[in-house]
Parts: structure tokens; C-alpha cells; sequence
């Protein structure tokens, strides 16, 4: 069974600065799919990127862009000139190709301090 | 283009009650997938549909349970409420498999 772990129940981070939100994940397939999603106090699940296992880059949106590694598992995000507006719940996801049921993470909060 | 509606918002039932929320999503999009999320058990999936077909359906009693219509519009139904059913439920679409879902600002379920 795949399973996703967020290991950072929580960060902070200053403002303008740049910080790194941890995700591992376990799976013995090969093709899949995975997303970072951010959860503002208003609740909804905004999509911040996504990243296909068999693309060897690296994701990029925008101040946001991951860390794939595959061997490793491992799926980091990385928020440069971090801003009021990304404190929020930053949750990991798997989704195997083929399918639509995500597995996610725990989640980490993010406080971005001013 | 309007985003994934959940409706209501808010809910409160008593115990032994039961509910239906409703979700539209975007226009185009044929696979809804429902999610509970409570902070102890985190976010959870319940069941996916597309096309009026339930494809998928997570670890849940069978007082859970979905439909989706026609126009795609889904309604999840949760029968003799228990406490423990209090949560946000979140809706999703997705325009095809493999693709990224979007998602609704949820209904808070409180039971009481």
C-alpha cells in the first residue's frame, strides 16, 4: 500500500526568506503522479504544483518549485520570498497513475512571520 | 469559469440523524471524489465517481454513501449520524484521470 509522510507537523519561516516543506512517500510503482496542495484557514485545497514521476525535472511555479527524487522518495517544496499569504496547511499527495484516489500526508503548518 | 461548489457550508445534526451534502463541479469535469478530513485522522478518501459510476470507495461503513447525476452533480449521504462523523467534507473534480482534482471549500458537519 502507498503511503505519504509529512515528517514537519510544523514550520515557520521569516517573511521574504526561503524555506523547505519535507515529503516522502512509499510506493513499488513506477507511475504515478505527485502534488503539493495548500489549505488556507478558508479550507479549500488550492493546488500549488504537480510533478510526474517520469519527468526527471524538477516542477516550478512561479516562487514555488520541488525536489523529486525518485530513488530516494522523496518530494520536497521549496517557497523562495516566502509572503503573508503562504501561511496555510501545505499538504503532500500521491496519486497512482490510472486512478483518481489521492493518498496525502499529515500536512504541515506554515507560519510566515512578519 | 466557477470553481467546485459544495453546499451547505455548514451543518449541524443530531446523532442518529442523517445528511446529504451536494457538490457541482466545474463544468466539464466527470470524476468527482469525496474526502473527509478530521484533525486526527487527516484527510481520508470516501469514493469516486465518474460518470454516474462509483469506481472507488475508501475504508468507510456503509452509512456512507454517494451518487453522482446525469449533469455530474454528486451528493454524498451519511445515515444514523454518529459523533464521530463530525468533520470537513471535501469535494473534488478532475476533468480526466491523472489529472490534478480541484476542490470545494467544503461542508463542516458537526454532530451533536
Amino acid at each position: 500500500a502507498q503511503t505519504v509522510t509529512q515528517s514537519q507537523p510544523e514550520m515557520s519561516v521569516q517573511e521574504a526568506e526561503t524555506v523547505t516543506l519535507s515529503c516522502t512517500y512509499d510506493t513499488s510503482e513506477s507511475d504515478y503522479y505527485l502534488f503539493w496542495y495548500k489549505q488556507p484557514p478558508s479550507r479549500q485545497m488550492i493546488l500549488v504544483i504537480r510533478q510526474e514521476a517520469y519527468k526527471q525535472q524538477n516542477a516550478t511555479e512561479n516562487r514555488f518549485s520541488v525536489n523529486f527524487q525518485k530513488a530516494a522518495k522523496s518530494f520536497s517544496l521549496k517557497i523562495s520570498d516566502s509572503q503573508l499569504g503562504d501561511a496555510a496547511m501545505y499538504f503532500c499527495a500521491y496519486l497512482l497513475s490510472g486512478t483518481y484516489k489521492y493518498i496525502f500526508g499529515t500536512g504541515t503548518r506554515l507560519k510566515v512571520l512578519a | 469559469k466557477a470553481g467546485v461548489t459544495q453546499t451547505p457550508r455548514y451543518l449541524i445534526k443530531t446523532r442518529g440523524q442523517q445528511v446529504t451534502l451536494s457538490c457541482s463541479p466545474i463544468s466539464g469535469h466527470r470524476s468527482v471524489s469525496w474526502y473527509q478530513q478530521t484533525p486526527g485522522q487527516g484527510l481520508q478518501f470516501l469514493f469516486e465517481y465518474f460518470s454516474e459510476t462509483q469506481r472507488n470507495k475508501g475504508n468507510f461503513p456503509g452509512r456512507f454513501s454517494g451518487r453522482q447525476f446525469s449533469n455530474s452533480r454528486s451528493e454524498m449521504n451519511v445515515s444514523t449520524l454518529e459523533l464521530g462523523d463530525s468533520a470537513l467534507y471535501l469535494c473534488a473534480s478532475r476533468i480526466s484521470m491523472n489529472t490534478e482534482a480541484f476542490f470545494g471549500q467544503g461542508t463542516r458537519l458537526t454532530v451533536v
